[in-house]
């Protein structure tokens, strides 16, 4: 199970761009990177998941190099509500397979 | 998308009772769901796998005589947290991929247990 390593937290403001990095040194060939959002007494929410390059929904970016062992969340044009704890996970995407958190992002938006 | 749903979101009970937490994948089949439990301003911690029609497999640490797992149908896993204390009293969750599709992982909205 790769190990990611996140900032504990970043403040930011209203309107702005946010880049979340997470760095993945040790992550296996068949792994995807997946980001997750949670908010204070919820389930963490699915947000956007790659395997390389780019990835880019309605709601975030996904930047992911070549190299693989790093990817960055971009949300753009954040607001009070996305004021939340942001999880960078690497894994498989089989069904059994553990899902491991790391201490995730605090992510604290100002206006 | 996949729901997956938790029952109940809240519950407080008493010293030395039993608690027993749904969790069910609403439109699609699990093999496999996974418990976590989370304490105030902590990352979730996985607790244990549990999977459809076998033993539950428990993470280094977690004592399965006292969260006993049951996951009797491709649908439904429930977490019985017995004689609870109140260091028991977490919030727990549980997380479920859709076995045809093995997509992202949907979690359940979490159940605040509260034990007095």
């Amino acid at each position: 199970l790769a190990k990611t390593t996140q900032p504990i937290s970043m403040d930011s403001y209203e309107g702005q761009e946010v880049n979340i990095t997470c760095s993945h040194n040790n992550i296996a060939t068949n792994d995807y990177i997946t980001w997750y959002q949670q908010f204070p007494s919820q389930g963490p929410r699915f947000i956007i998941q790659g395997y390389k390059t780019k990835v880019t929904n309605e709601v975030a970016s996904l930047f992911i190099p070549a190299d693989r062992k790093s990817s960055t969340l971009s949300l753009p044009r954040v607001s009070l509500s996305d004021t939340a704890v942001y999880y960078c996970l690497v894994g498989d995407k089989r069904g059994d397979d553990k899902i491991i958190f790391g201490k995730g992002t605090r992510l604290h938006i100002l206006p | 998308g996949a729901v997956v749903s938790q029952h109940p979101s809240w519950v407080i009970c008493k010293s030395g009772t039993s608690v027993k937490i749904e969790c069910r994948s609403l439109d699609f089949q699990a093999t496999t769901m996974f418990w976590y439990r989370q304490f105030p301003k902590q990352s979730l911690m996985l607790m244990a796998t549990s999977n459809e029609g076998s033993k539950a497999t428990y993470e280094q640490g977690v004592e399965k005589d006292k969260f006993l797992i049951n996951h009797a149908s491709l649908t439904l896993s429930t977490l019985t947290v017995t004689s609870a204390h109140p260091e028991d009293s977490s919030f727990y969750i549980c997380s479920a991929r859709d076995s045809a599709t093995n997509t992202e992982a949907f979690f359940g909205q979490g159940t605040r247990l509260t034990v007095v």
